[in-house]
């Protein structure tokens, strides 16, 4: 079955960017979503289609992919953004039709 | 405003069963799949099940197969999965989702029940 790697933890500095990213074999065939979960929180959609935001989403976050990787971006960082953070993609081939990433810890300095 | 409301988590014995209910508002439940994700603790999302529109199409994650049931009431805008024969490893928060009308995202989440599996 198809597996999302993400890097368990990312740190960055208030005011910086951050950068989040996502491997897979179905990356370059799907589109990639990505939730942001804070803590005692439900997971909130921040970023579809690999780079579309939705309603309600600042522009400082932002997404692209490139062959196998997707990246999340936040930009301009604030200790707001300190989540968890999951990629997910439809799978038409695997045993799962949803498959999430292994989510990645942001943490603000 | 779409509002997705589970019910339904509790403090349960292994082999025991449970049945999950999420009532939705908001927008028309008859024309939307829906779908259970669940979060074990300190884990990651593991989606579990999911059910067409009309409820004549299930699915289900190999992990849950044979022992979760997913079932919906149209008439009462209700949404439901049923737990058969519960293990240790079934303990999560187990979120009711609205997928996009693609099916390929989650587009509103609830905020989730708490399944506690444990003698």
């Amino acid at each position: 079955s198809n597996v999302l790697t993400q890097p368990p933890s990312v740190s960055v500095a208030p005011g910086k960017t951050a950068r989040i990213t996502c491997g897979g074999d179905n990356i370059g065939t799907e589109s990639v979503h990505w939730y942001q979960q804070k803590p005692g929180q439900s997971p909130v959609l921040v970023i579809h289609y690999d780079g579309d935001r939705p309603s309600g989403i600042p522009e400082r976050f932002s997404g692209f992919k490139s062959g196998k990787t997707a990246t999340l971006a936040i930009s301009s960082v604030e200790a707001g953004d300190e989540a968890d953070y999951y990629c997910q993609v439809w799978d038409s081939n695997g045993d799962h039709p949803f498959v999430f990433g292994t989510g990645t810890r942001l943490s603000v300095l | 405003e779409v509002q997705l409301l589970e019910s339904g988590g509790a403090l349960v014995q292994p082999g025991g069963s449970l049945k999950l209910s999420c009532a939705v508002s908001g927008f028309a439940f008859n024309t939307y799949a829906m779908d259970w994700i669940r979060q074990a603790p300190g884990k990651g999302l593991e989606w579990v099940s999911g059910i067409s529109a009309s409820g004549g199409n299930t699915y289900y994650a190999d992990s849950v197969r044979d022992r979760f049931t997913i079932s919906r009431d149209n008439s009462k805008n209700t949404l439901f999965l049923e737990i058969s024969n519960l293990r240790v490893d079934d303990t999560a928060v187990y979120y009711c989702v609205r997928p996009s009308g693609d099916y390929v995202k989650f587009d509103f989440w609830g905020q989730g029940a708490l399944v506690t599996v444990s003698s």
